[in-house]
């Protein structure tokens, strides 16, 4: 069935310095990949979302491109900044009996420091 | 805008008592979801549905029931609380094209 990992539980990192989160998935449909971004005793926001093969999406000085010939979408960002230091789930849009949800991996969590 | 109102933000349970939680949203979505939060495990679905009176299994449906009575609102039923038990339950609503937008989450913790 349809699956996504993210392999890394816990980022620290310095502020500054760059930070790429892993993410592959499995599906047999056409992909189209999600990064939420969950901030502590926050509701999950819609960070960056792709369905188009090697094209970046940014968003909030985040980037990833969606790579089909390595299942992978990998989150991105050059420089981060403490209000960075929160909770990211990769997913991915599968379907279901009836319709679509979305299948999330286990997240990571990013912490920043000074 | 829309908003997604989830009721109550913290449930206190016993063993055993059946417990309910409520979402409410205003975008007009016609397809709403149920997740469950434990940490380590990210985001796993317990129940969606489509339109109103629509209820869709997820992955984790055993020990739940839902009800959709009105396209506005979906509510979520735990039928047997176990004990110990902590997690945090987010409702979710789409147009059903991908996007998902959540409520900021009901915690239950049964005693």
């Amino acid at each position: 069935g349809d699956s996504v990992t993210q392999t890394e539980g816990l980022v620290t990192l310095t502020k500054g310095l760059p930070v790429m989160l892993n993410c592959t998935y499995q599906t047999t449909y056409s992909p189209f990949l999600f990064w939420y971004v969950q901030h502590l005793n926050e509701a999950p926001k819609l960070l960056l979302k792709s369905s188009t093969d090697n094209k970046r999406t940014e968003h909030q000085g985040f980037y990833a491109t969606l790579h089909k010939s390595s299942s992978s979408f990998h989150l991105q960002k050059s420089s981060v900044q403490l209000s960075d230091s929160a909770l990211y789930f990769c997913a991915l849009s599968a379907a279901y009996q009836g319709g679509r949800a979305l299948i999330f991996g286990t997240g990571t969590t990013v912490s920043v420091s000074p | 805008g829309g908003i997604i109102t989830q009721t109550p933000k913290f449930l206190i349970g016993q063993e055993g008592q059946k417990l309910t939680l409520k979402c409410q949203q205003n975008f007009n979505h016609d397809t709403m979801y149920w997740y469950r939060q434990d940490s380590g495990k990210g985001l796993r679905l317990i129940y969606y549905s489509i339109t109103e009176n629509d209820l869709q299994k997820g992955d984790l449906s055993e020990g739940y029931d839902a009800s959709r009575e009105k396209k506005s609102s979906f509510s979520l039923t735990v039928t047997s609380a176990q004990k110990n038990e902590m997690a945090v339950f987010l409702c979710a609503s789409s147009t059903g094209a991908g996007q998902l937008y959540f409520g900021e989450g009901s915690k239950l913790t049964v005693l």
